[in-house]
């Protein structure tokens, strides 16, 4: 099992650019997550999904959009790069989104917006 | 809304030694669930312990241990015979219990074990 698989590792965007963070799982897991994590913070919750077609907005969601056609892919768009964007997004999913489940993390896309 | 406090921003020990990170969250909630995140220079997000706000006991797991005090909203983190692989962030992160596992993180602790 690949796990949680997130692609690009790195990009930089100019202001104004769009782009779509990948991330995909072999798991067959239901739930999947997005989360950004600013320089010096911890990680704040985007939007998730509780399964295919079903999304919802998280925490931080403004300048963000989500899809979810499939078990195994949840992109993450962003339409108009801001600095303000620049973070480190962490893709996360699991089965049954019990708290009592392991929550299983991507390695991370590094973002910088200039 | 719910918020989790991590008041230390940096802590240094010496391996061996013991360390406590603290923790603070405020909620109205009644069940919840409390965790602490290791997160290595590699970025990767590692699960240390959790706990179960229904249980009075103290989770442990190995030299990890949480003393979890409901009514002060405090969950510390004790992390004893500290090793240098234990050099990383550490976070504290509150989850509602309710149908998605959706985290409410602390700014983090970077802790470093000199040798």
């Amino acid at each position: 099992n690949a796990g949680v698989t997130q692609t690009p590792k790195f990009r930089i965007l100019k202001i104004g650019q769009s782009m779509t963070l990948q991330c995909t799982q072999d798991m067959n897991h239901n739930y999947m997550y997005w989360y950004r994590q600013d320089p010096g913070m911890g990680l704040k919750l985007i939007y998730y999904s509780v399964g295919a077609g079903i999304t919802d907005k998280g925490e931080v969601p403004n300048g963000y959009n989500v899809s979810r056609s499939t078990t195994e892919d949840f992109p993450l768009r962003l339409e108009l790069a801001a600095p303000s964007q620049t973070s480190v997004y962490f893709c996360a999913s699991s089965y049954s989104g019990q708290p009592n489940e392991k929550l299983f993390f991507g390695s991370g896309t590094q973002l910088s917006v200039l | 809304a719910q918020t989790v406090t991590q008041s230390q921003p940096e802590m240094s020990v010496q391996e061996a030694e013991t360390v406590t990170l603290s923790c603070t969250y405020d909620t109205s909630e009644n069940n919840y669930y409390l965790f602490w995140y290791k997160q290595p220079p590699s970025r990767q997000m590692i699960l240390v312990i959790r706990q179960e706000a229904y249980k009075q006991q103290n989770a442990t797991e190995n030299r990890f241990s949480v003393n979890f005090q409901k009514a002060a909203k405090s969950f510390s983190l004790k992390i004893s015979d500290s090793q240098l692989g234990d050099t990383a962030m550490y976070f504290c992160a509150f989850m509602k219990q309710e149908g998605a596992q959706k985290l409410v993180f602390g700014q983090g602790t970077r802790l470093t074990i000199n040798p």
